[in-house]
């Protein structure tokens, strides 16, 4: 079985630009999920799918950030303009169902902000 | 306000002994909990989970043990290889429609040969 596929895996960019990162979930995962994994820290939740519907996104900068799923497939996670306190991996994620069961995460994309 | 608190950023353990792991949460809302462990330029990979209904739950070399009163739980692997070493997140999960997963800053294992 396939894992959750992320690109790019590394990316630099200079603050103010914009970055957008892909991810395809495990098939058949309903739920798909956004984190951001500042150095140091725990993964912080950004928003959370079912199907292509948002379910969750009170943590996601909205002034800046922004996410689609538009075929409840694979999903993109765009930064518009980046700062450099967004430089961090960015995780995205997947599970069965969204219930009580565990989630596959993907290997991260390491954004550089200069 | 970190509601899932792991307060030992490292941990060093000789191979073949026990490795313990402890992780502290305020929200009485979890009612699920994960551990995960990473290697570095790779993510997350689940490794064991326990329910709030239980207190204990094994699987091989790894026991995940939850103290509802203390708010606490913890990770044994027994014996410890050198191929434990790595990041152990502990995690939780909250009752409801969105389930949103609340992570620990993580702590570096080490297992010397």
């Amino acid at each position: 079985e396939a894992g959750v596929a992320q690109s790019p895996r590394y990316k630099i960019i200079e603050k103010r630009q914009s970055v957008a990162f892909w991810c395809n979930p495990i098939s058949g995962h309903a739920t798909l999920y956004w984190y951001q994994q500042i150095l140091g820290q725990g993964p912080k939740l950004l928003i959370q799918f079912q199907n292509n519907g948002v379910v969750d996104d009170s943590q996601l900068p909205k002034d800046r950030f922004s996410a689609e799923r538009l075929k409840g497939v694979d999903s993109t996670l765009k930064i518009q303009p980046a700062k450099l306190e967004d430089s961090a991996v960015y995780l995205c994620a997947s599970s069965l169902w969204g219930g009580k069961e565990e989630q596959y995460f993907g290997p991260g994309t390491r954004l550089t902000v200069t | 306000d970190q509601q899932v608190k792991q307060n030992s950023p490292s941990l060093s353990v000789q191979e073949g002994r026990i490795s313990i792991l402890n992780c502290d949460y305020t929200n009485s809302m979890f009612d699920y909990f994960l551990w995960y462990k990473k290697y570095p330029a790779e993510g997350p990979t689940f490794l064991i989970s326990i329910s709030s209904i239980k207190d204990k739950n094994e699987d091989g070399r790894f026991t995940v043990f939850l103290n509802k009163s203390a708010k606490h739980l913890s990770l044994h692997i027994v014996p410890s290889q050198p191929g434990d070493s790595a990041v152990y997140f502990c995690a939780a999960q909250t009752s409801g429609s969105a389930r949103q997963l609340t992570f620990g800053s993580g702590t570096q294992l080490t297992v010397l040969p």
